[in-house]
């Protein structure tokens, strides 16, 4: 079956650092991969996605590049801010394969001033 | 646009009551999900429907479980009776699309469910 594999948090950044949350995945066909970007008290929300190898999603300061021959799709930010401070999800969608979208646990930001 | 609605917020009540959540998907969203989130065990999916019917409701934790979709534009899940351990962050998602989607998941602000 499908899975997505982040790392563990919490990441503690000072403001202005760069950030980087790795995902791996492994599914039976070709995907769609996305960040969701959870902020205390509210739901998941998209924040960036890529639907074939090589895409490059941007959103928000935010980037993430389709890497077929590695299986990954990790998530950076040149200079992350205190207002980024959020858990993180990694999650996957399989054309023609299951209904249902596959998460990864979430990372938890916490970026300092 | 409107976004996915829950009601409500915020939910707090004693063990053995009924407890009854409610979801309005985003119009023309044909697939509709449960979540349920805590702490110890993350985002867990507790149902899924498509065009109304359910379709994988093997997240059910068990039968004091209960889904429905009498229509495309509302939806509950429903514990009766309540144990403190159903105590979560209960979500509801949309997506415009059923089998072999592209499409991301639209998410609501969920329902924050204490029992005491």
């Amino acid at each position: 079956g499908n899975s997505v594999t982040q790392m563990e948090g919490p990441v503690t950044l000072s403001e202005e650092a760069f950030l980087t949350i790795n995902c791996t995945y492994t599914a039976t066909g070709y995907p769609s991969l996305f960040w969701y970007v959870q902020y205390p008290g509210e739901g998941l929300q998209l924040l960036l996605k890529a639907t074939k190898a090589d895409d490059k999603g941007s959103n928000k300061g935010f980037e993430a590049t389709y890497r077929k021959e590695t299986t990954s799709f990790h998530l950076e930010k040149g200079s992350v801010q205190v207002s980024d401070s959020a858990v993180y999800f990694c999650a996957l969608s399989e054309p023609g394969g299951s209904y249902i979208p596959t998460f990864g646990r979430g990372t938890s930001l916490i970026v300092h001033p | 646009d409107a976004g996915v609605i829950q009601s409500p917020r915020h939910e707090v009540t004693e063990m053995g009551q009924e407890v009854t959540l409610r979801c309005k998907p985003i119009s023309g969203h044909n697939s509709l999900f449960w979540y349920r989130q805590t702490m110890m065990r993350g985002l867990e999916l507790l149902i899924y429907f498509n065009n109304n019917v359910p379709i994988d409701d093997s997240g059910m934790p068990e039968d004091r479980f209960s889904a429905k979709m009498p229509n495309a534009s509302f939806s509950t899940l429903k514990i009766q009776p309540s144990e403190p351990r159903d105590s979560a962050v209960y979500f509801c998602a949309s997506s415009p699309a059923g089998k072999g989607t592209r499409e991301p998941q639209h998410f609501g602000d969920g329902t924050r469910l204490s029992i005491l």
